[in-house]
């Protein structure tokens, strides 16, 4: 069993719907919780990221995480056309060694103007 | 502009041959990471480097080699005892903070 699961996809939804992206995991030592944007033939880039439990926005997108059920989400509201890439959810354990991150598997998401 | 640079973006390797991946960054970060993306996969971490002169094995190793002579780059060979190599290689750096930040990558396919 993988140590973070990704809700697979892929997803398309219409311009303006608001988007739900999902990881869990099974490692309760994961304090850092990030998600990234991949666009096609791309690096990822860091897109949002949160301390232990509780919810951070910025702009359209909240970041949710619930420790006590080992679940994060990502949202998006009013999606828009250049949100369409892979998303993926990485967590890690300690601030340092971001790069040591474990990552989920990635939803692709489609937005259709 | 401060980032890191990869080259080549496309490489094709012959059966048998070892190829060099560049990882060049700007950034003054003491750490770096090498990652493998296949399709419909996250990322699987190869090598990461810490320091100068110091890096340690990362999931999946095996039939990849790295060095890290200078803090700004990390260069991967990918070695004939790698016996799938196709996939889309991603080089890392990050300073202390949740953030890592990647390259644009390096799509390698043997021919």
């Amino acid at each position: 069993q993988k140590e973070v699961e990704q809700d697979p996809g892929p997803l398309s939804v219409p311009e303006g719907a608001i988007v739900s992206l999902n990881c869990t995991y099974s490692n309760s030592a994961f304090q850092y919780f990030m998600w990234y944007r991949q666009y096609s033939r791309k690096g990822p880039e860091l897109l949002m990221y949160t301390y232990s439990s509780g919810n951070k926005e910025d702009g359209r997108f909240t970041a949710q995480v619930d420790k006590s059920s080992k679940y994060i989400s990502l949202f998006i509201r009013d999606s828009q056309p250049s949100d369409s890439a892979t998303y993926l959810c990485a967590m890690s354990v300690y601030l340092t060694n971001a790069g040591k991150s474990t990552f989920g598997d990635g939803t692709t998401l489609t937005v259709k103007p | 502009d401060g980032g890191i640079t990869q080259s080549p973006k496309y490489l094709f390797r012959k059966e048998g041959q070892n190829v060099t991946l560049s990882c060049e960054q700007n950034l003054n970060h003491d750490a770096m990471y090498w990652y493998r993306q296949d399709p419909g996969q996250g990322l699987r971490l190869i090598y990461y480097s810490q320091i100068v002169n110091d890096f340690q094995k990362g999931d999946i190793a095996e039939g990849y080699s790295v060095s890290r002579e200078k803090k700004e780059s990390f260069p991967l060979t990918v070695t004939s005892a790698q016996k799938n190599p196709t996939a889309f290689y991603l080089c890392a750096s990050s300073m202390g903070r949740a953030e890592a930040f990647f390259g644009q990558g390096t799509r390698l396919t043997v021919v």
